[in-house]
């Protein structure tokens, strides 16, 4: 069954401080993995795609590494801000054939919260 | 450009009554989708549609449906509200399709059945 598994569930870290996020997939066949920022009451924004051949990805304090082989993925958020306090979901996407659009599986979420 | 636009923010529905969630989007996106998201559970996708006049199932369709009449608007009707669709419904659009490109979201309603 394709999976789509995050942690930890949920981290609180001090203003200032770095941070990083996991996620562990078992999608087959894979197309490409984002990581989404939602902050409450909110629409999930994209912060980076990656696809196969790529292994890291910056968006600003933002960065996304990508392990295709172990089919492992971690976002790492460098001196962290309050309104870096949100939830980080990961996105796998299965390629798509040629009767299908690409399908995407949902994590189920990171929730951060930085404090002062 | 205000993107994806969902209404209402909130609504509160009794067992067996009917509504409609209104979304639209200004982005010119031919794909267009409404998930729902559940308490400690990732997106699941309720209906997609890849263009005006073309719409298709998604993982969980039961208890809804939709119409594409235009590009920009992608409404979503619950017909006989259960407790079970107590959830935040999601509207998103994309350029190209759902596996290759980027979603972007509304900001959701919140819908709560009793």
């Amino acid at each position: 069954k394709n999976q789509v598994e995050q942690s930890p569930q949920s981290l609180i870290i001090l203003e200032g401080k770095n941070c990083t996020l996991q996620c562990n997939y078992t999608v087959s066949p894979f197309s490409n993995l984002r990581w989404y920022k939602q902050d409450t009451g909110r629409g999930p924004v994209s912060l980076t795609i990656m696809t196969f051949s790529e292994n890291t990805k910056s968006n600003g304090r933002y960065t996304a590494t990508l392990d295709a082989d172990t089919k492992q993925s971690s976002l790492h958020i460098t001196a962290s801000q309050l309104s870096d306090s949100a939830s980080y979901i990961c996105v796998v996407s299965e390629s798509w054939g040629s009767s299908n659009t690409g399908k995407l599986i949902f994590g189920q979420g990171t929730t951060l919260q930085v404090k002062p | 450009n205000a993107g994806v636009t969902q209404t209402p923010k909130f609504r509160i529905l009794k067992i067996g009554q009917s509504m409609t969630l209104q979304c639209t989007q200004d982005m010119n996106h031919n794909y267009m989708y409404w998930y729902r998201q559940d308490p400690g559970m990732g997106l699941k996708l309720i209906y997609y549609s890849v263009g005006a006049g073309i719409t298709d199932k998604g993982e969980v369709p039961n208890g809804y449906n939709v119409s594409r009449s235009t590009t920009e608007d992608f409404p979503l009707r619950l017909e006989l509200a259960a407790p079970s669709q107590t959830s935040v419904y999601f509207c998103a659009s994309s350029l190209r399709d759902r596996g290759i490109g980027p979603l972007h979201f509304g900001n959701g309603t919140r819908l709560t059945v009793t």
